[in-house]
C-alpha cells in the first residue's frame, strides 16, 4: 500500500536553530501535503496545507515566517520550525494524498527545543 | 466552524468487553466521517469511514454509523483484545481531505 515516509522521527535541538522535516510520499504522487501539530494527549491540529509548485495555506493562528513550508516536488514536502523556541517543542505529522487513494499519514516527529 | 468532541480517555478494559467511544460532530453540510487508529510509535492510520447519512463504516470488528440526527459517529467493538490498545482519533472531512481531528481516546486493554 502506499507509504509516506518521515523523517527525522525525533530530533532536539537548541533554542534559536533551525529544522527542517521531510515529508515523502514513496510510491505514489502527493498532489497534496498536510502538516498537523500534536501536543501530548491532544488532538492533531492543522498547521497549513500545501499543494505541489505554489504557496502552502495556513490555518488561522499558525506563524507563517516560523514554520516554513515547502512543496517543491510530488513527492516531497518539508516544514522548516525556524528560530525555535522551546515552546515549538511538539509532536509534528504530515499526511498525504492524490486523491484517488485515502489519505496516508506519516509516522511523525517528535521535536524537542532545548 | 466545523468540529469534533469526543469522550475523554482514558478507556481501560478487561479483554473481550465491549467497547463504546462516542464521538459528536458539528459541521456545515454533509461531511464524511472517520475513525483512525494510532497504535504506539506509528502513525496514524484509517480504521474506517463513512461518506453519507445512515452508512456504517466497518472494518477489523469495529464498526460505527453515521448518525445525521444526533450528528454522531460512535466507534464501537463487541469484543475487545489487548492488541487493540491504541489512540482512537474521529475525524470528519468537509472536502478536499482536509480533516478536523478530535482530542483523541486512549484504550488500554488489559489481559
Amino acid at each position: 500500500g502506499a507509504v509516506v515516509s518521515q523523517h527525522p522521527s525525533w530530533v532536539i535541538c537548541k533554542s534559536g536553530t533551525s529544522v527542517k522535516i521531510e515529508c515523502r510520499s514513496l510510491d505514489f504522487q502527493a498532489t497534496t501535503m498536510f502538516w498537523y501539530r500534536q501536543f501530548p494527549k491532544q488532538s492533531l491540529m492543522l498547521m497549513a496545507t500545501s499543494n505541489e509548485g505554489s504557496k502552502a495555506t495556513y490555518e488561522q493562528g499558525v506563524e507563517k515566517d516560523k514554520f516554513l513550508i515547502n512543496h517543491a516536488s510530488l513527492t516531497l514536502s518539508t516544514l522548516t520550525v525556524t528560530s525555535a523556541h522551546p515552546e515549538d517543542s511538539s509532536f509534528y505529522i504530515c499526511s498525504a494524498t492524490d486523491f484517488n487513494s485515502p489519505l496516508h499519514f506519516g509516522n511523525g516527529t517528535r521535536l524537542t527545543v532545548t | 466552524g466545523n468540529s469534533v468532541t469526543q469522550m475523554e480517555g482514558p478507556v481501560t478494559l478487561s479483554e473481550e468487553a465491549f467497547l463504546t467511544i462516542n464521538c459528536t460532530y458539528t459541521a456545515t453540510g454533509y461531511p464524511s466521517l472517520f475513525w483512525y487508529v494510532q497504535y504506539p510509535g506509528e502513525g496514524l492510520q484509517l480504521l474506517l469511514k463513512a461518506t453519507k447519512a445512515d452508512d456504517k463504516g466497518s472494518n477489523k470488528g469495529f464498526e460505527a454509523t453515521y448518525r445525521k440526527e444526533t450528528t454522531s459517529f460512535h466507534l464501537e467493538k463487541g469484543s475487545v483484545q489487548v492488541s487493540d490498545s491504541a489512540v482512537y482519533f474521529c475525524a470528519l472531512s468537509g472536502g478536499y481531505n482536509k480533516l478536523i481531528f478530535g482530542a483523541g481516546t486512549r484504550l488500554a486493554v488489559h489481559p
